[in-house]
């Protein structure tokens, strides 16, 4: 079953406790991206990566770190959790951007920072 | 940086009826439009994409889009309780590097 899968589900952490959270997709896509989602502002970006070894800020990228190594997983690390990252975390992938490319999304990844 | 805008909601409609969800954006050389539908914890779902002028239907569903007014529509037909959900507008920012989002229209169906 082609899919994007993310660990863990759901995380409890505190303030400065460093943490990963891994991505995983099996369609040999290229491109790999992480959002934060937030209340009342939408899906954000965090960090994107359009292929190995390939990774660039998004929208919202303090804080976090990500790396791609091998094609199939893009895990995002927080280096010192704070409460403001507390989120629905979710990692996506597609074949690119071209026009008709379609973004799948992992199931999330909710996070509370005490 | 390219915005997308959508209404927040919700929008009630009853059963059955066609549900009406709207979309504008910026950046004038957009070229690809999605739409995604979230229900609550639950991480988006691809509806359908249109890239041409005009309307593109896909069972129950049909967007619409019009570059010279850069507005984007999805129509839903037939609507059904299941169908309530947020749904999200996107499209490609000018690099091409990302999925914009619009904040998402919330629509409830009551039976």
């Amino acid at each position: 079953e082609a899919q994007v899968t993310q660990n863990p589900r759901y995380l409890i952490t505190v303030t400065g406790k460093k943490l990963t959270v891994t991505c995983s997709q099996n369609m040999n896509h290229e491109y790999m991206s992480w959002y934060r989602q937030d209340p009342g502002l939408g899906l954000r970006q965090i960090y994107y990566s359009m292929n190995v070894e390939v990774t660039d800020k998004g929208d919202v990228p303090e804080g976090y770190k990500v790396s791609r190594k091998e094609k199939r997983n893009f895990p995002l690390i927080l280096e010192s959790p704070s409460p403001n990252q507390t989120s629905l975390y979710f990692c996506a992938s597609s074949q690119g951007l071209a026009l008709t490319d379609t973004q799948y999304f992992g199931p999330g990844t909710r996070l509370t920072v005490l | 940086q390219k915005e997308v805008e959508q209404n927040s909601g919700p929008l009630s409609v009853p059963e059955g009826a066609i549900a009406s969800l709207n979309c504008t954006y910026s950046d004038r050389g957009s070229q690809s439009f999605f739409w995604y539908r979230q229900y609550s914890g639950k991480s988006p779902e691809l509806i359908m994409f249109i890239y041409s002028n005009g309307d593109k239907e896909d069972g129950r569903f049909t967007a619409q889009l019009n570059k010279a007014s850069q507005y984007v529509s999805l129509l839903i037909r037939d609507s059904q309780p299941s169908d309530s959900a947020t749904y999200l507008c996107a499209v490609h920012n000018q690099a091409g590097t990302a999925l914009i989002f619009g904040k998402g229209t919330t629509l409830s169906v009551s039976s």
